[in-house]
C-alpha cells in the first residue's frame, strides 16, 4: 500500500515565478493538507482540502493556492515566488468519517523549493 | 491549539531511555497531547497520543501529570533510528466537522542516540 506520494522531490525556481506541486494520498484517504517548513522550523499549516474545497486556511497570503481533484489528489499553487518561500513543502492525508482522530495524519516526505 | 514547550535539543545512549519532556501550561480540557517525530529527510510521522492518562504503544509511552500541564515521552531502548525532531502538539483529538488535518507544530527537540 503506498503512502502519501509527492512530486517533485525537488525543485529550483526564480524569484516572481509560479510553482505546481502534486500530492496523491494514501490509498483510502480522502481529505489533503498542504504544510510549509521553513529550514529549522516546525511545519506550518496552509490549507487543507475536503471534498474539493478549501475547508480551512493557515496564516498565508493568496498567492498560496490550491485544488483537490475528484480522485482525491492535490495540487499546491505558489504565484509571484518570494526568496523567503524556499521550503520542505509537505502533504498529509487523512480519512474522514466516523472515528476519524488528529492520530491518523501521514506525511509525505515532501517537496524541497528552492527561489533564487 | 495549546502553545508547547520543549528543550531544543537532548542527547541520549544507544540501548538507554530517552526522555522527552513537554509543558503544555495552557492545555484545555478537550486537548489531547500527540507526538509526531521527523526523521530526516521524511514527513512526520505519528508516535502516540493521550489526555490524562499514561498511555503505552509500541513505539514508546507517554506520561502526563495529574494537573495536565506537562508531559514525558519515553522511548525505552532507544536507538539511532529514533534519531529525530520530536514535536509535542496540543489539539483536540477529534477534530470535528471539516477540520481535519490541521497540526500546529513547534521546533520540536532534536533527539540525539549516540552509539
Amino acid at each position: 500500500d503506498a503512502g502519501v506520494t509527492q512530486s517533485p522531490t525537488h525543485l529550483i525556481k526564480t524569484r516572481g515565478q509560479q510553482v505546481t506541486l502534486r500530492c496523491s494520498p494514501k490509498s483510502g484517504h480522502d481529505t489533503v493538507s498542504w504544510y510549509q517548513q521553513a529550514l529549522g522550523q516546525g511545519p506550518q499549516f496552509i490549507f487543507q482540502y475536503y471534498e474539493e474545497e478549501e475547508r480551512q486556511r493557515g496564516n498565508f497570503p493568496d498567492r498560496f493556492s490550491g485544488h483537490q481533484f475528484p480522485n482525491y489528489s492535490s495540487e499546491l499553487n505558489v504565484n509571484a515566488l518570494l526568496l523567503g518561500d524556499s521550503a520542505l513543502y509537505l502533504c498529509a492525508s487523512a480519512q474522514t468519517g466516523s472515528g476519524w482522530t488528529n492520530e491518523k495524519l501521514f506525511f509525505g516526505s515532501g517537496t524541497q523549493l528552492s527561489v533564487l | 491549539d495549546a502553545k508547547t514547550t520543549q528543550p531544543p535539543s537532548m542527547d541520549c545512549a544507544e540501548g538507554r531511555a530517552a526522555n522527552l519532556p513537554c509543558n503544555h501550561s495552557t492545555i484545555s480540557g478537550n486537548e489531547y497531547v500527540y507526538w509526531y517525530r521527523q526523521i530526516h529527510s521524511q514527513g512526520p510521522q505519528y508516535i502516540i497520543h493521550g489526555l490524562k492518562n499514561n498511555e503505552t504503544n509500541e513505539m514508546a509511552s507517554l506520561i502526563i501529570t495529574e494537573d495536565r500541564k506537562s508531559s514525558t515521552l519515553i522511548l525505552p531502548h532507544a536507538t539511532l533510528r529514533d534519531t529525530a525532531v520530536y514535536y509535542c502538539i496540543g489539539s483536540p483529538l477529534n477534530a470535528g466537522g471539516t477540520s481535519y488535518g490541521k497540526l500546529t507544530f513547534g521546533q520540536g527537540t532534536i533527539l540525539t542516540v549516540h552509539p
